[in-house]
């Protein structure tokens, strides 16, 4: 099974609008973490916003949020007021197991998004 | 206080060439991960690395791929008789300690096979 599955191959949004990036996760572990990355078409990876499974918050960073629903195993990326510059790949990750000695990420597909003027 | 570095950015080999990736990780980083991203994919884990030890390389090919992080100078992944499959980008990771904290991607290098 799909550790990570990011069901949305695309999404298109308008300037200004906000968005919401799915996310499923599967796994037995108690401990583990989530990630989002933005890859622009230049190919870097960006590293946006972290959430871990005992954080009783969901994480914020800027105009990037992380909607967690742990029972339901989802960890969704929401960006509010998008701009043009947000156009670009959207990776969620999971680390498992002790966050003192996990070192390997699961990544899913990937979302492209669009951000329209 | 420069971030991991990887060169070169875009690499083309003939089939059977011998491709080799270089990673240096962010100074004060000694732990290195390297990454493959197939088209159309996320990243997946190959190896892990600490200065002249190879911890996990349970995501590596078993064969012509091979990687190493010297006492000196960068990582080096290295692919011997390359195929079109081995066509990717290649991501560098690298890290203070064990784990996840500080963890930072280098931009990666695009090899391309023809």
């Amino acid at each position: 099974a799909q550790k990570i599955t990011q069901t949305q191959p695309g999404m298109f949004v308008q300037e200004k609008e906000a968005v919401t990036l799915d996310c499923t996760y599967d796994t037995s572990d108690p401990s583990y973490g989530l990630f989002w990355y933005k890859q622009p078409s230049s190919g870097e990876m960006i590293f946006l916003i972290y959430q871990g499974s005992y954080d009783q918050q969901n994480a914020t960073e800027g105009r990037y949020s992380l909607n967690f629903q742990k029972a339901r195993k989802s960890a969704n990326l929401v960006i509010s007021a998008s701009q043009l510059g947000d156009s670009a790949m959207y990776f969620c990750a999971m680390r498992e197991g002790r966050r003192a000695g996990s070192y390997q990420l699961t990544f899913g597909k990937g979302t492209k998004l669009s951000v329209i003027p | 206080n420069a971030g991991v570095m990887q060169n070169p950015r875009h690499l083309v080999r003939r089939r059977g060439q011998e491709a080799r990736l270089r990673c240096s990780p962010m100074k004060g980083h000694s732990h290195v991960y390297w990454y493959r991203q197939l088209p159309e994919e996320g990243l997946k884990f190959m190896v892990y690395l600490q200065k002249e030890n190879i911890i996990d390389e349970s995501g590596m090919p078993k064969e012509r791929f091979s990687a190493e992080f010297p006492k000196e100078g960068p990582s080096i992944l290295r692919i011997q008789q390359v195929v079109r499959g081995d066509s990717a980008a290649y991501f560098c990771a690298s890290s203070p300690g064990r784990g996840l904290d500080g963890y930072t991607f280098g931009s990666g290098t695009r090899l391309t096979v023809v």
